[in-house]
């Protein structure tokens, strides 16, 4: 059983387009972190979400943690080609460290 | 501010010979970790290193695999004898101290043949 599903798997779409991204999970988090990961590169943290309904916004990004701080949204306003590659969300696992467990992902494509 | 450094980049072996990955952390971070992401997947945890001492190895396939930080700074992850199914990306990250945000590497994408 995965700790953390993401959905959906794959995603393409056009330039200028809106798209929403999931991480759900039945456990309850502290926080939540969200990834991008571009093809040859490791993942760079996006974001961190700490408190139920939290809502951050990173430029084009909006990113919301749910009010149980069981599940989390990534929502991209007018996507662009450089906005492609693997969305990870993640939790911090370890007990008292920075070990990370991550979703499997949503692979976005923007088509210019 | 140079990152996590890794090499090589690519790797292909045939199954049962032995494979070697090297990573050197962001400068003056005690923390360092090794994650295997296999196709399709997110990362997943195979150790964690704190100085030269292991934190965490309960990840690690130890009838096979091996890694060490002998310095407090660089390490190596090892392979011996490889599978088909550890085909996958070995991601090296290092934070500054345990309970830090992890930087991570390049990756080594190793294709077991």
């Amino acid at each position: 059983t995965q700790l953390l599903e993401q959905s959906p798997q794959f995603l393409s779409i056009q330039e200028g387009e809106n798209l929403t991204v999931y991480c759900n999970s039945s456990s309850v988090f502290s926080s939540l972190q969200w990834y991008r990961q571009e093809p040859g590169e490791g993942p760079v943290l996006l974001v961190t979400v700490v408190t139920g309904g939290e809502v951050k916004k990173l430029k084009r990004l909006t990113f919301q943690f749910g009010d149980a701080r069981k599940d989390s949204s990534l929502h991209i306003t007018a996507a662009q080609p450089g906005d492609t590659g693997l969305y990870l969300c993640a939790v911090v696992s370890g007990a008292g460290s920075y070990q990370l467990t991550f979703g499997k992902g949503t692979k976005l494509s923007v088509i210019p | 501010e140079a990152g996590v450094a890794q090499s090589p980049r690519y790797k292909i072996i045939e199954k049962r010979q032995s494979v070697a990955f090297w990573c050197n952390p962001i400068s003056g971070h005690a923390t360092l970790y090794w994650y295997q992401q296999i196709l399709g997947q997110g990362p997943k945890l195979l150790i964690q290193f704190q100085n030269n001492g292991v934190v965490d190895d309960s990840q690690l396939p130890k009838d096979r695999f091996s890694a060490e930080r002998l310095k407090g700074v660089d390490s190596t992850l090892k392979i011996q004898p490889a599978k088909l199914e550890d085909s996958a990306v070995y991601l090296c990250a290092s934070s500054f101290d345990w309970n830090t945000e992890a930087f991570f590497g390049q990756g080594t994408r190793l294709t077991v043949v």
